[in-house]
């Protein structure tokens, strides 16, 4: 009964494809986030969605597309793929008038 | 400069000892949250807070809003407590995240 899931957990992939991480939340959460964890272990925020609707986009490239079909999943989408995306990205979500949040167990990638 | 400061980078103890990271930040904020992240790669939340004090099991949380600093306090520390811990401040609707703080514990 994993409240934010990812999938898949680990992405292993060649500089240039496009690739897509998953996220789902099960906490009924009006609230969802991307986040980046760069290989010193620092954390930035990339999108946040409310409700489907984009509220957050912290000047990431334009090869990162989020997409939320639903409240409960916000997917994050990755064209071009280049060795510097090499991280690992988590997905968090909260509830609205709410300030914390949840993570996902994160999705490393690695391009090479 | 961070908006958000923790200190010490590194921590290594020897079990049993008391430990203390500290966390500054120079943005206006709504909580401070302290995030614990074990070797695995989860990211646990331990507290958040807005004012005063807050305590669960062998963690203390505490939180001077006038002069902009948080603390964490583990009592008794245990090798299981080895992570990085993390300190965010939630603003305007995101977290902004300190460097984190890598504390082992030595039996």
């Amino acid at each position: 009964d994993t409240a934010v899931s990812q999938t898949p957990k680990y992405l292993v992939t060649q500089m240039g494809n496009d690739k897509s991480i998953k996220c789902e939340q099960n906490l009924g959460h009006d609230t969802m986030y991307w986040y980046k964890q760069d290989s010193k272990k620092f954390l930035k925020i990339m999108f946040s969605y409310n409700n489907k609707e984009l509220i957050i986009n912290e000047t990431v490239p334009n090869r990162f597309s989020p997409k939320s079909p639903d409240k409960a999943h916000l997917n994050l989408h990755i064209n071009s793929l280049e060795l510097g995306d090499s991280a690992v990205y988590f997905c968090a979500s909260r509830s609205r008038g709410y300030n914390e949040q949840f993570f996902g167990p994160g999705t490393r990638l690695t391009v090479l | 400069k961070n908006e958000v400061e923790q200190s010490p980078q590194n921590l290594t103890a020897q079990e049993g000892e008391f430990i203390t990271i500290n966390c500054s930040y120079s943005v206006g904020i709504s909580a401070l949250h302290w995030l614990q992240q074990h070797p695995g790669g989860g990211i646990v939340s331990l507290f958040m807070l807005s004012s005063g004090k807050k305590k669960h099991g062998r963690l203390i949380a505490t939180i001077n809003i006038q002069e902009k600093h948080s603390s964490l306090h583990i009592t008794a520390s245990h090798p299981r407590d080895s992570a990085v811990y993390i300190c965010a401040v939630s603003g305007t609707d995101k977290l902004i995240f300190g460097t984190g703080t890598r504390l082992q514990v030595f039996p």
